[in-house]
């Protein structure tokens, strides 16, 4: 089983700052990682699909990188709605396998 | 616009089943694999089972293999999770998403992402 795992837990950034959010595969998964955005009382929301492509709707100003074990997920300045928790997300085709990380919530500093 | 609603959530005792269904609309259901994917209280996501468009092809998660039971009614545009034995450790909320893969006898039968998701079904399970 490929164990995802994100860091930091938590970030206190402020409006306007860069944010940078990291997930490590345990083993490789290529570019198949996809990162979500949930806020409190919501659904998750898929941002990022194939390690860097953008979702429909979403602001340029989330970016992902990465490839392999190791992917960043960069939101260039943060706006008030991005405060949120994001997960990263790796599949595995077959046998289906489909993983989250823990998590990492972007909080008001 | 996509849309997907669960219902059938509520409170249930350890040993007991749930039904959960999920009402698609705004898209081709048929087309597209479906995904049950859960939440337990203040935790982190964990996929549950997906069922491809047509119904041929399902899977599921270890924790819930052999206990519940995704399907599908595509004459309805309705996924359903059939939950026995439930455990404790399945309280969660339960949602349906949507698969990005739209079918095209490509030999592939989802992405693996979800796209679209339900708000969520509450299920706990206490004595």
């Amino acid at each position: 089983e490929i164990v995802m795992t994100q860091s930091p837990a938590t970030l206190s950034l402020s409006p306007g700052e860069r944010a940078t959010l990291s997930c490590r595969a345990s083993q490789s998964v290529s570019s198949s990682l996809a990162w979500y955005q949930q806020k409190p009382g919501q659904a998750p929301r898929l941002l990022i699909y194939d390690a860097s492509t953008r979702a429909t709707d979403i602001p340029a100003r989330f970016s992902g990188s990465g490839s392999g074990t190791d992917f960043t997920l960069t939101i260039s300045s943060l706006e008030p709605e991005d405060f949120a928790v994001y997960y990263c997300q790796q599949r595995s085709y077959w046998p289906p396998a489909f993983t989250f990380g823990g998590g990492t919530k972007v909080e008001i500093k | 616009q996509v849309q997907l609603v669960e219902s059938g959530g509520g409170v249930v005792q350890p040993g007991r089943s749930l039904r959960l269904s999920c009402a698609a609309s705004g898209f081709t259901f048929n087309m597209y694999a479906m995904h049950w994917v859960r939440q337990a209280p203040g935790k982190g996501l964990e996929w549950v089972a997906v069922m491809s468009h047509d119904g041929t092809n399902k899977y599921y998660a270890d924790s819930v293999k052999g206990r519940f039971t995704i399907s599908r009614d595509n004459s309805k545009n309705t996924l359903s999770l059939q939950m026995n034995s439930l455990r404790a450790e399945d309280t969660a909320v339960y949602y349906c998403a949507r698969d990005p893969y739209y079918f095209d006898s490509s030999g592939y039968y989802w992405e693996g992402y979800f796209d679209y998701w339900g708000q969520g079904a509450l299920v706990a399970v206490s004595s």
